[in-house]
């Protein structure tokens, strides 16, 4: 079965500065999708950024990057030029290509500094 | 175009009653999903259905707990004689038809507290 594990609980970072979150999963498909959703205290779930498997280019979303190594099975969040919006919970999440269900790892909580 | 809806946000229940949780999902899609977050904790998964049809129920409690998407009308999560470890909040998400790497649009979820 696959599995998500977010190895920091807790998080904090300057404003301004930069933060990696960090993901782990495992999996014996070669084809499959990666998420980064943030949940701020609304509650709200709202898609960070998303990297196909077959792809090596790391995806970018403005501060938002990955780095995805397939190999190590790692997909980890970078954050740039943090702001105090960025506060929440980050989860981690796997589809596998021949499965809808998404599975989320337990997540970050990020605190920002001012 | 509205996004997920789900009725009602917060929803009271003593124990032994029963609770009823709605999803509407966006405008085209046919999946739903449902997940459950426990305090501190990440989503998990519960059941993904379609229209008229349980896909994956491989995450519900096998006792009390059903969910149904009808052809018409919303889908509902439903508990029955709810104890104090439902509690939590019930997260659902919808996607369309071709998922390939479609994202799950969630909504702002249902707490449900049981007292």
């Amino acid at each position: 079965a696959q599995t998500v594990t977010q190895s920091q609980p807790e998080m904090s970072v300057q404003e301004a500065e930069t933060v990696t979150l960090s993901c782990t999963y495992d999996t014996s498909e070669s084809d499959y999708y990666l998420f980064w959703y943030k949940q701020p205290p609304s509650r709200q779930m709202i898609l960070v950024i998303r990297q196909e498997a077959y792809k090596q280019q790391n995806a970018t979303e403005n501060r938002f990057s990955v780095n995805f190594q397939k190999a190590a099975k790692s997909f980890s969040l970078k954050i740039s030029d943090s702001q105090l919006g960025d506060a929440a919970m980050y989860f981690c999440a796997y589809r596998g290509n021949r499965d809808d269900k998404i599975i989320f790892g337990k997540g970050t909580r990020l605190h920002i500094l001012p | 175009n509205a996004g997920v809806m789900q009725n009602p946000r917060h929803l009271v229940r003593r124990r032994g009653q029963e609770a009823r949780l709605r999803c509407s999902p966006m405008k085209g899609h046919s999946h739903v999903y449902w997940y459950r977050q426990l305090p501190e904790e990440g989503l998990k998964f519960m059941v993904y259905l379609q229209k008229e049809n349980i896909i994956d129920e491989s995450g519900m409690p096998k006792e009390r707990f059903s969910a149904e998407f009808p052809k018409e009308g919303p889908s509902i999560l439903r508990i029955q004689q709810v104890v104090r470890g439902d509690s939590a909040a019930y997260f659902c998400a919808s996607s369309p038809l071709m998922a390939d790497n479609s994202p799950l649009h969630f909504g702002n979820g249902t707490r449900l507290t049981v007292t």
